[in-house]
């Protein structure tokens, strides 16, 4: 079964670090870009961040550039979204997301939540 | 950043309605968009990529149109579990922006 899941969220200081961890299984990860988007509390999709299959080309969305980090390991099927200096509007719930051709996500995790507050 | 403007912002509609959600950009964006529902406490759930490309597995009744500026996404007989929001997503460039969704509630 083809799959991602999330891990690594919960809660944090405003100021505070935390990195999010994304296991897939099912397909050949290192062939598909991957993504980050993010739902805050009863609001829209937001795309935070995406890495080529290789990790040659990296992007972000600019409410989270120079604060955060998207990283892959192919070895090990996993991506990973480092998010440093967090704010509380950086609370949400972050999915990972498989981009097969460039025109779409086909396969989204669960969901991991992010809670920044003091 | 390309914006997306969805219309409307909400909708009631009953089952058995055909039900058309609008996606507008701000700028040209070819065929690069795609279509997506989300239920409550859910992940989003692609329905239709590159504009009018219906994905595996998602009913016909589902249909999505336009390029350039303007796309439709048309449920043609809306199912009970069709309740739920809908966002338009592009893919032309980065920024990957989303619509901010639409909700078709129950009449």
């Amino acid at each position: 079964e083809v799959q991602l899941v999330e891990s690594g969220g919960g809660l944090v200081k405003p100021g505070g670090s935390l990195r999010l961890s994304c296991a897939a299984s099912g397909f050949t990860f290192s062939s598909y870009s991957m993504n980050w988007v993010r739902q805050a509390p009863g609001k829209g999709l937001e795309w935070v961040s995406s890495i080529s299959s290789s990790s040659s080309y990296i992007y972000y969305a600019d409410s989270v550039k120079g604060r955060f980090t998207i990283s892959r390991d192919n070895a090990k099927n996993s991506l990973y979204l480092q998010m440093n200096s967090l704010r509380a509007e950086d609370t949400a719930v972050y999915y990972c997301a498989r981009d097969p051709n460039g025109y779409a996500f086909d396969i989204w995790g669960q969901g991991t939540m992010v809670t920044v507050s003091s | 950043a390309i914006q997306l403007t969805q219309s409307p912002s909400s909708l009631s509609a009953s089952v058995g309605d055909r039900v058309t959600i609008t996606c507008r950009a701000s700028q040209g964006i070819s065929s690069a968009l795609a279509w997506y529902q989300q239920k409550p406490g859910k992940a989003p759930k692609l329905l239709i990529y590159d504009a009018s490309s219906l994905e595996s597995g998602v009913p016909s009744r589902f249909s999505g149109s336009g390029s350039g500026t303007d796309f439709t996404l048309t449920i043609s007989s809306l199912q009970p579990e069709d309740f739920a929001t809908y966002y338009c997503q592009q893919f032309n460039n980065y920024p990957q922006t989303f619509g901010q969704g639409t909700k078709v509630e129950i009449k």
